[in-house]
């Protein structure tokens, strides 16, 4: 298995400019999670998606990101428009859930993101 | 509030020098307890999985127990490759699929 996939690993953007980041979750899997990371705030959910439906957006920073899954092999987490304060790591993870008991998520590589 | 609370912050031991590291928990009804470790670069790779008190698990030098309030990830004679970010993580208070993760021990493994 390839693993949960994500693009671009790299992603130098100006302030005010639109950036779109991908991910392929594993094969199979139910449950899709985005994430953000930073030395101050060390790992944080922004949204997760179960069966390709958000169910909490709640960690959404702003409204200037949006996050969609329009099938079960593909989502993307938007920044419309990008500020310096973005600049972090964003993580996509994924995990299957069958009943009851939390599974663990398989993160990506993530996208490391720099807004200048 | 904080759910999950890790120590120390960082961990510097010698080749061959067991220790552990703690991830202590303020979950009522846990349902399970993850560990994870972090390259620099790289996203968490996951380790263990904790469900009930008493449980151990074991991955080469990793071994990992659980209570009722804490779980300890312990290193036996770890090795540089060993040096790495531990992240343990809990499922957030009603819900099923969210993990809150604590921030972290940064172990290095002197050679």
């Amino acid at each position: 298995d390839a693993g949960v996939i994500q693009s671009p690993r790299h992603e130098v953007t100006e302030m005010g400019q639109e950036v779109t980041l991908r991910c392929k979750p594993i094969s199979g899997h139910n449950s899709l999670f985005w994430y953000r990371q930073t030395m101050m705030r060390g790992l944080e959910l922004l949204i997760y998606f179960n069966n390709n439906v958000p169910i909490d957006d709640s960690g959404m920073p702003e409204d200037r990101f949006s996050a969609k899954m329009p099938n079960a092999s593909f989502s993307t987490l938007k920044i419309q428009p990008s500020e310096p304060r973005d600049s972090a790591v964003y993580f996509c993870a994924s995990s299957l859930r069958v009943s009851g008991l939390t599974y663990e998520q398989y993160f990506g590589p993530g996208t490391r993101l720099t807004v200048t | 509030e904080d759910q999950v609370t890790q120590s120390p912050e960082a961990l510097r031991l010698q080749e061959g020098e067991s220790s552990s590291l703690n991830c202590s928990y303020t979950v009522s009804g846990l349902r399970g307890l993850f560990w994870y470790r972090q390259d620099p670069g790289k996203g968490p790779e996951f380790l263990f999985t904790l469900y009930s008190a008493g449980e151990e698990k074991e991955k080469e030098r990793l071994k990992a127990t659980l209570t009722k309030k804490e779980s300890f990830l312990h290193i036996t004679a770890p090795k540089p490759e060993d040096s790495a970010t531990y992240l343990c993580a809990v499922p957030v208070m009603g819900s099923a699929r969210q993990l809150t993760f604590g921030s972290g021990t940064q172990l290095t493994v002197l050679p």
